[in-house]
């Protein structure tokens, strides 16, 4: 099983900020990595597929960068909405698996 | 527009079973890989089970955690995916989400979630 280890667990950010989160993958899972923002009772939605790849509706501020075994989201600018937990998922290998998350909190 | 609607959720006694139901739209059904991925309460993300679409011959991937007692399947006519588990034990309390993935078969994430549905099993 491919374990993805997300660093760090809280990132306390202020507003306009930037903020880098980390996702490392225990072997290679080429470019088959997601990132997910999931906030408080709702379902997570997929920000970013194939590495860099925005989703539909997803703002520019959003990018992610790496291959292989390490990856980075960077929000460029932070605003009040991205205060919420990313998970990065690989579906390079099965089982699936995802990190445990970075909580992104207001500074 | 894109919606998964799960339904079928509730308190079950350890031992037995439930069938979770997923009603998609907005696209075609059958062009897609559909998948499980549950949340314990204040927990991360656990993916549960995968099935690619009959063009891909809708053969199907579980998590060691649920093999064996779940069972994913679709109904391509109707638009629903199912979730079969059984023998369910109070560490499957979780809630459920059902979600699309970008294409027939595997190598693509899980691009829609449903709002997902609650399974507490306890006696």
């Amino acid at each position: 099983e491919v374990v993805m280890t997300q660093s760090p667990a809280t990132l306390s950010v202020s507003p306009g900020e930037r903020a880098t989160l980390s996702c490392r993958a225990s072997q290679s899972v080429s470019s088959n990595l997601a990132w997910y923002q999931q906030k408080p009772g709702q379902a997570p939605r997929l920000l970013i597929y194939g590495e860099s790849t925005r989703a539909t509706g997803i703002p520019a501020r959003f990018s992610g960068s790496g291959s292989g075994t390490e990856f980075t989201l960077t929000i460029s600018s932070l605003q009040s909405e991205d205060f919420a937990v990313y998970y990065c998922q690989q579906y390079s290998n099965w089982p699936r698996t995802f990190g445990q998350g970075t909580k992104v909190e207001i500074k | 527009e894109v919606q998964l609607v799960e339904s079928g959720g509730g308190l079950v006694q350890p031992g037995r079973s439930l069938r979770l139901s997923c009603t998609a739209s907005g696209f075609t059904f059958g062009n897609y890989a559909m998948s499980w991925v549950r949340q314990a309460p204040g927990k991360g993300l656990e993916w549960v089970d995968f099935i690619r679409s009959t063009a891909y011959g809708g053969t199907t991937e579980y998590a060691a955690s649920v093999k064996g007692r779940f069972t994913i399947s679709r109904d391509d006519s109707k638009s629903i995916a199912y979730l079969q588990m059984n023998s369910l034990k109070t560490e499957d309390t979780a809630v459920y989400y059902c979600t699309r993935v970008g294409g027939g078969g595997s190598g693509w994430p899980d691009d829609y979630w449903g709002q997902g549905t609650l399974v507490t099993v306890s006696s």
